[in-house]
């Protein structure tokens, strides 16, 4: 079965310096992976997604990803957090057998100011 | 352009009655998806269309839970008899076509709340 884990519940981050949301995969196959943010309540909103190609991919409001096929892993990234990044962070990965995403259990960002 | 939209955004329902959640994908999406969200959860899978065509229903938690897509394009999710475990976000999500590679744009849920 796939599916995605992210190990933090929540990650606290000053304005300003670089932000690591983790996100860490299991499927069979290749995967397509996905990041959205979620802002109270607000849908999801797409940030990024991986697919095939360079393991680094860049996505919206300065965000990006890095594909890591040895540690089956796709860590969201940011060089420099702002406050108005606070929000809920969700990884999905797409089933293979069908179209569906299954999302990890989200983490918390909290930048201070 | 419009995005996803989804009607009522909140709706408070007592224990058995039945509602009715609306939702308008983005224009010439071929694919729409109904998730279920829990408080402090993630999205959760219901079931999906290509077009007017119910390709998967395997996340419906109960026949209690119907949805449709009559015309492949707007989608009613049903439920039945509500109950208290009932109380969710529900979000709809429409992406272009079917790939894999597909996004999908979601819309901004409805939060159900049973008494």
């Amino acid at each position: 079965a796939q599916s995605v884990a992210q190990p933090e519940d929540q990650v606290n981050v000053a304005e300003g310096n670089p932000l690591t949301v983790k996100c860490t995969y299991s499927v069979s196959g290749n995967p397509y992976l996905f990041w959205y943010v979620q802002y109270p309540n607000r849908g999801l909103q797409f940030l990024l997604k991986y697919i095939t190609g360079d393991n680094l991919v860049k996505g919206s409001y300065g965000f990006e990803a890095e594909f890591n096929k040895s540690q089956t892993s796709f860590h969201l990234k940011k060089p420099s957090a702002l406050v108005s990044d606070s929000a809920l962070y969700f990884c999905a990965v797409r089933d293979i057998n069908t179209d569906k995403l299954i999302f990890g259990t989200g983490t918390r960002l909290q930048v201070f100011p | 352009g419009a995005g996803v939209s989804q009607s009522p955004r909140y709706k408070v329902a007592k224990r058995g009655q039945d509602v009715a959640l609306r939702c308008d994908p983005i224009s010439g999406h071929v694919s729409l998806f109904w998730y279920q969200q829990a408080l402090g959860q993630g999205p959760e899978f219901l079931t999906y269309f290509q077009n007017e065509a119910q390709l998967d229903k395997s996340g419906l938690p109960s026949d209690r839970f119907f949805a449709e897509r009559p015309e492949g394009s707007v989608s009613t999710l049903k439920i039945q008899r509500t109950q208290q475990e009932d109380s969710a976000v529900y979000l709809c999500a429409s992406s272009r076509r079917t790939s894999g590679t597909e996004t999908q744009y979601f819309g901004p849920g409805t939060r159900l709340l049973v008494l």
